[in-house]
């Protein structure tokens, strides 16, 4: 069993709409987790960090932890165009000065 | 906003050559990292490396691969012997005590041929 799963999509939704992203972890060891936006030939981006079950919002993002799933989420609200990027999930073991593993990531194209 | 330098953008070279991927980190960073992409393929960890030594790699990171700080402010990934295999994005990061979450550079798209 991969260590993070991810679809890779492509996902594609209206202007407006309100995506879900996902991702499932084997390792119960994972504790802290991101969601990096990665756009064509570009390096990925920090969105959100996370490191408790429950959600944590920023704007027009929020994401979303269960540990007792092992599953964790990232929604868009009223998404954008500029939206249209892959989004990557990542973890960790331990915060600060620690390696991460990534999922595959999920290609959103949020059409006008 | 600060960021990570990555240099140079795309670069070609003959299998078997050696490469090095240059990088200046943020500033203020303490704890710097290679990771690599293979295309369609998932983001991978190279290397970390913090008081200029490595602190860890990952099994891709063999004798073939090699990490320097040659001053204050420059980060390098050398490969000495370039495989078509080793064709990917490799993306350097940074990280400063206390943050959250790495930053990212462009990163140099390795063109083995």
């Amino acid at each position: 069993q991969k260590e993070v799963e991810q679809d890779p999509g492509p996902l594609s939704v209206p202007e407006g709409a309100i995506v879900s992203l996902n991702c499932t972890y084997s390792n119960s060891a994972f504790q802290y987790f991101m969601w990096y936006r990665q756009y064509s030939r570009k390096g990925p981006e920090l969105l959100m960090y996370t490191y408790s079950s429950g959600n944590k919002e920023d704007g027009r993002f929020t994401a979303q932890v269960d540990k007792s799933s092992k599953y964790i989420s990232l929604f868009i609200r009223d998404s954008q165009p500029s939206d249209s990027a892959t989004y990557l999930c990542a973890m960790s073991a331990s915060s600060g000065y620690s390696t991460l593993t990534f999922g595959k990531g999920t290609m959103l194209l949020v059409s006008p | 906003e600060p960021e990570v330098t990555q240099t140079p953008s795309h670069q070609v070279t003959q299998m078997g050559q050696e490469v090095i991927l240059r990088c200046v980190p943020i500033s203020n960073h303490l704890y710097f990292y290679w990771y690599r992409q293979i295309l369609g393929q998932k983001v991978e960890f190279l290397v970390s490396f913090y008081n200029n030594e490595i602190s860890e790699k990952s099994e891709i990171f063999d004798d073939q691969f090699s990490v320097e700080r040659p001053d204050g402010s420059n980060f390098t990934l050398k490969i000495r012997s370039t495989k078509l295999e080793d064709s990917a994005m490799y993306f350097c990061a940074s990280e400063s005590p206390g943050s959250y979450g790495y930053t990212f550079g462009s990163g140099t798209r390795l063109t083995v041929v």
